[in-house]
Formats: structure tokens, C-alpha cells, sequence
């Protein structure tokens, strides 16, 4: 089991440019969400998967922002034109599906953006 | 909707001495609550969680959390600080019987113990 991971950790990238994320769940996981995080906030949702489903997107998650998990393993976060406002961390996690809900939510370590 | 609030942003506590970082929810119904650990330029790391059973949960490194349904509240703590234990701590919550559905977080405590 070796986690949930993400990459790239750094990206620095141009206003107007496009970036992309990708985050490997864990292996046995079904439920896969994505969060941003900016300096001095909690983590805020951006939408989650259940296995290639995307089942809710958040309001924050505008137009130019789209998420994808084609097979139902690995996701994709992708973020068109950028803007400065973007510049956060993008933070994954995965869980199990079964149960009422008291499953835990496994993060990834995040992946910077920064917008320049 | 569900929310929980962390009403200190900083706490600063000396090593040994016990420390509690407070988080108090909003939700209909019951919870479930989490608390997550982030060290600088880190993802969260689980700590603990309460679903149902003892209100005193006991979690990794040496923390634990009291459920309390009556003040809804579900503050963390220690009973002796570690200077490795300086963090940021986020509070989540999830309503009960919504399924594995995301957390939703507070804004966070930063914990600073001074040795």
C-alpha cells in the first residue's frame, strides 16, 4: 500500500496557460476527491468520483476547471487559463465506498500551483 | 448543511503540558467527526475519528477526542505536548448516514509547542 500520490508537487506556470494534475488513489479505493487549499484555510471540496463516476462538483469548480477518472483508477485535474486566483494546493484523497460513512479519507501530499 | 468551526487560529501550549485544540459542529442529525494533522507543505494526515460507541475516541501519536453531544463540540487533545507536535489540526465532519460522502472542514488551529 504505498498511499495516495500526486504529481506533479511543484508547478509554477504562466496566467493563461493550462496546468494538469494527476493523483493515483489508493489501490483498493473507489471514492476519489479533489480539495484546494489556499494559505491559512481548510481544505475545500472540489468534486469526488466513484470509481470512473464523477457523482458532485462543487461550485468553486468554475468552467475553466475539469476532472476526469477515465478507468476508474487514476484522476486527472486540469485547470485552463489560468489565473492568479488559482494558485493553491490541490490536494487528492480516496476512501472506500461501503459503509454508512465513517470511512476515512486518505489525503495525498498535494500538488502546488503557483500562477505567475 | 454541515460545518464545524475551530475558534482559535493559534494555540500555543508549553512541551509537557497538556494541550486541547477545539472544534465545534454543525449538522442535522448525528456526526461523524474526524481530526486531521498537516505539517508545513504536507498533505493531512488521519488522526482519529468518532462514529458512534464511547465519546472518548484515542488516536495515533498520542491524541484523543471528546465527543460531546450536548455541546457539539468534539475538541482534541494530549495530555503531555511534544514540540513535534507543532502542526496545523483541522476538524471535519461528515453527516451521518450520508454515505462516504467528503468531509467538510474547519479552517484550522495552528499548534505551537515551545520547548
Amino acid at each position: 500500500d504505498t498511499g495516495v500520490s500526486q504529481n506533479p508537487r511543484h508547478k509554477i506556470t504562466k496566467r493563461g496557460q493550462n496546468v494538469t494534475f494527476r493523483c493515483d488513489p489508493i489501490s483498493e479505493h473507489n471514492r476519489l476527491y479533489w480539495y484546494r487549499q489556499t494559505l491559512g484555510q481548510g481544505p475545500e471540496f472540489l468534486t469526488y468520483f466513484q470509481n470512473e463516476a464523477q457523482l458532485e462538483k462543487s461550485r468553486l469548480l468554475s468552467d475553466r476547471f475539469s476532472a476526469e477518472r477515465p478507468k476508474g483508477s487514476f484522476s486527472t485535474l486540469e485547470i485552463q487559463r489560468t489565473e492568479q486566483g488559482d494558485s493553491a494546493m490541490y490536494l487528492c484523497a480516496s476512501s472506500h465506498r461501503e459503509g454508512t460513512g465513517g470511512n476515512t479519507i486518505y489525503f495525498g501530499e498535494g500538488s502546488w500551483l503557483t500562477v505567475v | 448543511a454541515q460545518s464545524v468551526a475551530q475558534p482559535e487560529d493559534q494555540v500555543n501550549v508549553a512541551e509537557g503540558n497538556p494541550l486541547t485544540v477545539k472544534c465545534t459542529y454543525s449538522v442535522s442529525g448525528n456526526p461523524y467527526l474526524f481530526w486531521y494533522v498537516q505539517y508545513p507543505n504536507r498533505g493531512l494526515q488521519f488522526l482519529l475519528k468518532y462514529i458512534t460507541g464511547d465519546n472518548l475516541v484515542k488516536g495515533s501519536y498520542g491524541f484523543e477526542a471528546e465527543f460531546n453531544k450536548s455541546q457539539t463540540s468534539f475538541h482534541l487533545k494530549k495530555p503531555s505536548a511534544l514540540v513535534s507536535d507543532s502542526a496545523l489540526y483541522f476538524c471535519a465532519v461528515r453527516r451521518l448516514m450520508a454515505g462516504n460522502t467528503p468531509l467538510v472542514f474547519g479552517k484550522g488551529t495552528r499548534l505551537s509547542v515551545i520547548a
